[in-house]
């Protein structure tokens, strides 16, 4: 069963350093997203990017956060100054089509220390 | 924006019994859809839900669309250990604006007592 892929599992960095999130989206899916779950809270919406921009972002997603589709098949999110606050397990999904159920990936656990 | 509603928080019981918890929301949801997330994955969707009123089963899940798009519910049957883990509701609003965000739902804590 296809799947979508993050890098790495787990990263750890020091607070002021910026990390980058990696994603590879199911091959044929045309809709992106980042989600955040803080430990033991709920799942929370990002950003989504459809056709190579930004469609729709929370008010989490704020001007240290990015994201890019750098070629063909992977999908990032950059954190350009990692906050103590910004540790979380960061998912990447996707979808064929806005009404079909996404599919997650594993998650990367970010720690900022 | 937009709150779900999830109960119960967590449940125990006992293995071979059955399972239910729900979702409400104050607003109008075009799709339901059910996750269950297993300690350090990701979400895994069980059941997609995408009009009013659809009941759909999965194997021993079944869930169902509520009448007003505000509510869903999920039941498993004959509980198993493996079903241990966290479930989550969640809706999309595909509003004429196109939304793209799904909302979660706090999620309920499964426990099964072998």
């Amino acid at each position: 069963e296809p799947e979508v892929t993050q890098t790495p599992s787990h990263q750890v960095t020091q607070m002021g350093q910026e990390v980058i999130l990696r994603c590879v989206p199911i091959s044929n899916h045309l809709y992106f997203y980042w989600y955040r779950q803080i430990l033991g809270q709920k799942v929370e919406f990002l950003v989504s990017f459809y056709n190579n921009e930004i469609s729709e972002k929370s008010e989490i997603f704020d001007d240290q956060f990015s994201v890019e589709r750098p070629d063909g098949s992977n999908f990032t999110l950059k954190i350009r100054s990692t906050k103590l606050e910004d540790s979380a397990m960061y998912f990447c999904a996707s979808s064929a089509g806005l009404q079909y159920g996404y599919t997650f990936g594993s998650g990367t656990r970010l720690t900022v220390v | 924006g937009q709150q779900l509603n999830q109960s119960p928080q967590s449940m125990f019981i006992q293995e071979g019994e059955d399972v239910s918890m729900n979702c409400t929301s104050s607003s109008i949801f075009n799709t339901w859809l059910w996750y269950k997330q297993d300690p350090g994955e990701g979400p895994v969707l069980l059941i997609a839900l995408y009009k009013a009123g659809e009941l759909t089963s999965n194997g021993r899940l079944t869930a169902q669309f509520g009448i007003t798009r505000k509510d869903s519910f999920l039941n498993i049957s004959a509980s198993i250990p493996s079903d241990v883990g966290i479930y989550f509701c969640a809706g999309h609003n595909l509003s004429g604006a196109g939304s793209y965000q799904l909302t979660f739902g706090k999620g309920t804590k499964l426990s099964v007592i072998p």
